[in-house]
């Protein structure tokens, strides 16, 4: 199985803050790897997938990159709703696996 | 808009069984993977497995492979999860979740459209 290890697990951040996560995995999958949001008590949101393309509808700030092992997701500028934890997950073989996740909070 | 409506929160004793339905609307069913994640309380997200409808076919992670079976209702537009031999650790939300892209590769396209999920509650 493809493991998927985020970091940092928790993050504290402000408002207008840069924010980034990384995702490596245990093998490489490409290009094929989304991000998702998810709020507390609710499903999760698909932000970016392939790697880098920016779901319909998600703000510009999100914007996402590498291939292979090594993936970024980056929050240019922090906003209030942005503070949720967020999941990576890899579709290049199965079983499909997700990261651990990483939360964002409010410093 | 593609929903999906999953059916409401169980409560089993350990030992016994479940089963949690996915009721698609809007946009075509039976080409569409509809995949089953779930999330303990406090805890990340675990994929158990996924279904395209059209080929009837699932696909399970080993860990699910004797414990959980996926089917799905094209006549209904209705997929569901039947989780045996329950455990106080399969106490969890269970999620339906759509892939972004149709056919034979769906199983690979991220999840879309997620259902509101399932709480399940397994306690003697």
């Amino acid at each position: 199985d493809i493991q998927l290890t985020q970091s940092p697990s928790f993050l504290s951040a402000s408002v207008g803050d840069r924010v980034t996560i990384t995702c490596r995995a245990s093998q490489g999958v490409s290009n094929f790897l989304a991000w998702y949001q998810q709020k507390p008590r609710k499903a999760p949101k698909l932000l970016i997938y392939a790697a880098s393309t920016l779901q319909s509808g998600v703000p510009s700030r999100f914007s996402g990159s590498g291939s292979g092992t090594e993936f970024t997701l980056t929050i240019s500028s922090l906003q209030p709703e942005d503070f949720a934890s967020y999941y990576c997950q890899q579709l290049n073989s199965y079983p499909l696996t997700f990261g651990g996740g990483t939360t964002v909070e409010i410093k | 808009q593609v929903q999906l409506v999953q059916s409401g929160a169980e409560v089993r004793k350990p030992g016994s069984s479940v089963k949690v339905s996915c009721k698609a609307s809007g946009g075509t069913f039976s080409s569409y993977a509809i995949n089953w994640v779930r999330q303990a309380p406090g805890q990340g997200l675990e994929w158990m497995g996924g279904i395209i409808p059209i080929f009837g076919t699932a696909n399970y992670a080993q860990k699910f492979q004797d414990k959980v079976t996926i089917t799905a209702d094209e006549s209904t537009s209705t997929v569901y999860v039947e989780v045996s031999s329950l455990k106080s650790d399969d106490t969890a939300v269970y999620y339906c979740a759509r892939a972004l892209r149709s056919g034979y590769r769906s199983s690979f396209t991220p999840f879309h459209f997620w259902g509101q999920g399932t709480l399940v509650t397994v306690s003697s």
